[in-house]
């Protein structure tokens, strides 16, 4: 059972567009979400983050949006630049808990064309 | 550099054959945790630790054991390599208060023929 979704495997833009990149989750519980960007041959890094209590939250180029009433969040990278090419990964967790597991989505390779 | 370090990098098992993996962070982390990456499926939480001397189950323990009695050091051993545990396998640790911005390490690649 996959509680969080990231059902775009990949995503190509042009350089100095917009990236919207997707996730859906359906856990309930989860009040917590992130973003984590990962470069081939290395480890993920943690991007943003965003509350339930937030329907936005902006750094620089990347922005994430929450939708609580359709489980849905989504990373805004404008500009896009090359640099931005890596998978993308979603993850989630209820902080009610007290060992901060995260659980991830799948991916979304986004490749940005000079 | 201060962070998340794995060893070794690669590593090539034969089936059968037993391992373990080591992560070590210098970061005085509390909570750690293992998981695997294979191709479509994203990031699987194997085990994970609260704490030195504690461990717990995540969403794919089976055929791994954990332990933490240090710290800073939290390994991952395979007792019997199977083919199916071929994947990348990254460790990370987190403390409270960062807003769950897990330091990953830089990930093992395991192959079992």
């Amino acid at each position: 059972d996959q509680q969080v979704k990231q059902n775009s495997p990949s995503l190509s833009v042009q350089e100095g567009r917009i990236s919207i990149l997707n996730c859906d989750y359906t856990n309930s519980m989860f009040d917590y979400f992130l973003w984590y960007k990962k470069y081939p041959a290395e480890g993920p890094t943690f991007l943003i983050s965003i509350s339930s209590i937030k329907d936005k939250n902006e750094d620089g180029r990347f922005t994430v949006f929450l939708n609580k009433s359709a489980k849905h969040l989504s990373l805004h990278i404008v500009p896009s630049q090359p640099g931005d090419s890596a998978v993308y990964f979603c993850a989630a967790t209820g902080r009610g808990g007290s060992n901060y597991k995260l659980t991830f989505g799948k991916g979304t390779l986004l490749t940005v064309n000079p | 550099n201060a962070g998340v370090t794995q060893t070794p990098k690669f590593r090539v098992l034969k089936t059968g054959q037993s391992m373990t993996l080591l992560c070590a962070q210098d970061m005085n982390h509390e909570y750690m945790y293992w998981y695997r990456q294979d191709p479509g499926m994203g990031l699987r939480l194997i085990h994970y630790s609260v704490g030195e001397g504690t461990t717990a189950k995540g969403e794919v323990p089976d055929g791994y054991n954990v332990s933490r009695l240090k710290k800073q050091n939290f390994l991952l051993g395979l007792e019997s390599a199977a083919p199916s545990q071929t994947s990348v396998y990254f460790c990370a640790s987190t403390n409270t208060g960062v807003g769950y911005g897990y330091t990953f390490g830089s990930g093992t690649r395991l192959t079992v023929v």
